[in-house]
């Protein structure tokens, strides 16, 4: 059983550029999380998804920032014209929700670390 | 915004001794959970905590929760040099039914030397 993975771990980028990350949750787990946590901070939420759809998105994602699930597995998390603030771990979370439940565990994936020059 | 703050930021101990950590929230709670995060790494979830329960035990960690106080601690028993660390408390704002974003603390650094 693998654990949430995500691509790239390491990201370094000129400040203008596009980049985009991958999440892959575990299997079978119909919701997904993207947090973003700076050095010395907690992890900060972004948005998530239910199976496909993007059912809340933070005051953090600006309209520079695009996260999609298509196909209900696996999500992309895009930054676009990227700035130095955007320098970041970026954290991919999954968990299993079924109605009923009254909680709910994310697991974490290993991030993906962006540093904007 | 974060949700509360952990206490302290920092925490130096020899191998063997207990660590604790409190943390405080700001809102009412559905639970608590608290994670550990080792350096660059993902999180790892160590253990939940309802809004009716006041202890839980889970190996060598206990955790408590005083909902009156809207604050919690986590007591890691018997430290080892792996246990350094950093932890965080997260809540989460509502009920399953409407996504549970998790809200973390800003974490206390925990190192254990041997």
């Amino acid at each position: 059983d693998t654990g949430v993975s995500q691509d790239p771990r390491h990201k370094i980028t000129k400040r203008g550029q596009n980049v985009t990350f991958r999440c892959d949750p575990i299997s079978e787990h119909n919701r997904l999380y993207w947090y973003r946590q700076t050095l010395g901070q907690g992890p900060e939420f972004l948005t998530y998804f239910q199976n496909e759809a993007q059912l809340e998105k933070s005051r953090l994602l600006s309209d520079r920032f695009s996260a999609e699930r298509p196909k209900g597995s696996f999500s992309t998390l895009e930054i676009q014209r990227t700035e130095q603030g955007d320098s970041a771990m970026y954290l991919c979370a999954s968990s299993f929700w079924e109605r009923g439940a009254t909680q709910e565990t994310q697991y974490f994936g290993p991030g993906t670390r962006l540093l904007v020059l | 915004s974060q949700q509360g703050e952990e206490d302290p930021q920092a925490l130096s101990i020899q191998e063997g001794e207990n660590a604790t950590m409190n943390c405080s929230y700001k809102t009412s709670i559905n639970n608590l959970q608290w994670y550990r995060q080792n350096s660059g790494r993902g999180l790892v979830h160590l253990i939940l905590i309802r809004s009716n329960e006041r202890e839980k035990h889970s190996g060598r960690l206990r955790v408590t929760l005083d909902t009156s106080k809207k604050s919690s601690s986590l007591l890691i028993t018997a430290s080892r040099a792996a246990d350094t660390a950093s932890y965080f408390c997260a809540t989460s704002r509502g009920w399953p039914q409407a996504g549970t974003a998790l809200i973390f603390g800003k974490g206390t650094t925990l190192s254990v030397s041997s």
